[in-house]
């Protein structure tokens, strides 16, 4: 298995232009969300989602669009890219149920200016 | 809303050694807690899954253990290693008798010195 898959792993963007970060796993999981880090304010959640067709906000989901029409995929859009999402970005994915802890993907280093 | 607190925020020691990371959080009601390790740019690697019902889970020199009761877990790493330099992250799970959402501690900058 691949787990979760996290694309492109780098991205520079100018103010004002949109984006999507993809993210995909194959282990048939329920839950995924999307987190950002950042220096001095370790991981927040942006989005999470717990099944197909159903997602919901996180702590810090301003500037921030998502959706989920498969199980595999769930990316996360930026509609108008600002200095403030300059950022480490993860996806991370995890099922349902006692005994299932999250499978985080590599992440991707986003810079915009 | 649950907050998660690491101590130390970093730590150096010598090889061999063992030591102790701690993690407190002010919500007892979580569906488990999980520790991980982030090394330097990279991704987080999923260490110890400890459910709310478990005092302790191990994992080769490593030993995680739950205290829900008081709000805090402790990490365990024996005979610690120059390859054990890494930031440990705590995260606790909770919401609604499920696990969608993780929040995390900031993390412990662990170095282990040669």
């Amino acid at each position: 298995n691949a787990g979760v898959t996290q694309t492109p792993k780098f991205q520079v963007l100018k103010t004002g232009q949109s984006m999507t970060l993809q993210c995909a796993q194959d282990m048939n999981h329920e839950y995924m969300s999307w987190y950002r880090q950042d220096p001095g304010m370790g991981l927040r959640l942006i989005h999470y989602s717990v099944g197909a067709g159903i997602t919901d906000q996180g702590e810090v989901p301003n500037g921030y669009n998502v959706s989920r029409s498969t199980t595999e995929d769930f990316p996360l859009r930026l509609l108008s890219a600002a200095p403030s999402q300059t950022s480490v970005y993860f996806c991370a994915s995890n099922k349902w149920g006692v005994g299932y802890g999250y499978t985080f993907g590599s992440g991707t280093r986003l810079t915009v200016v | 809303k649950q907050e998660v607190t690491q101590i130390p925020a970093a730590l150096s020691v010598p090889e061999g050694e063992n030591l102790v990371l701690n993690c407190s959080f002010t919500d007892s009601a979580i569906y488990n807690l999980q520790w991980f390790r982030q090394d330097p740019g990279k991704g987080l690697t999923s260490l110890l899954l400890i459910q709310s019902s478990q005092r302790e889970q191990t994992s080769g020199r490593l030993n995680a253990s739950l205290d829900k009761s008081s709000g805090r877990s402790t990490l365990y790493i024996a005979a610690s290693q120059p390859g054990d330099s890494a930031t440990y992250l705590c995260a606790v799970g909770n919401s609604g008798g499920s696990n969608y959402k993780l929040t995390f501690g900031k993390g412990t900058l662990l170095t282990v010195n040669p």
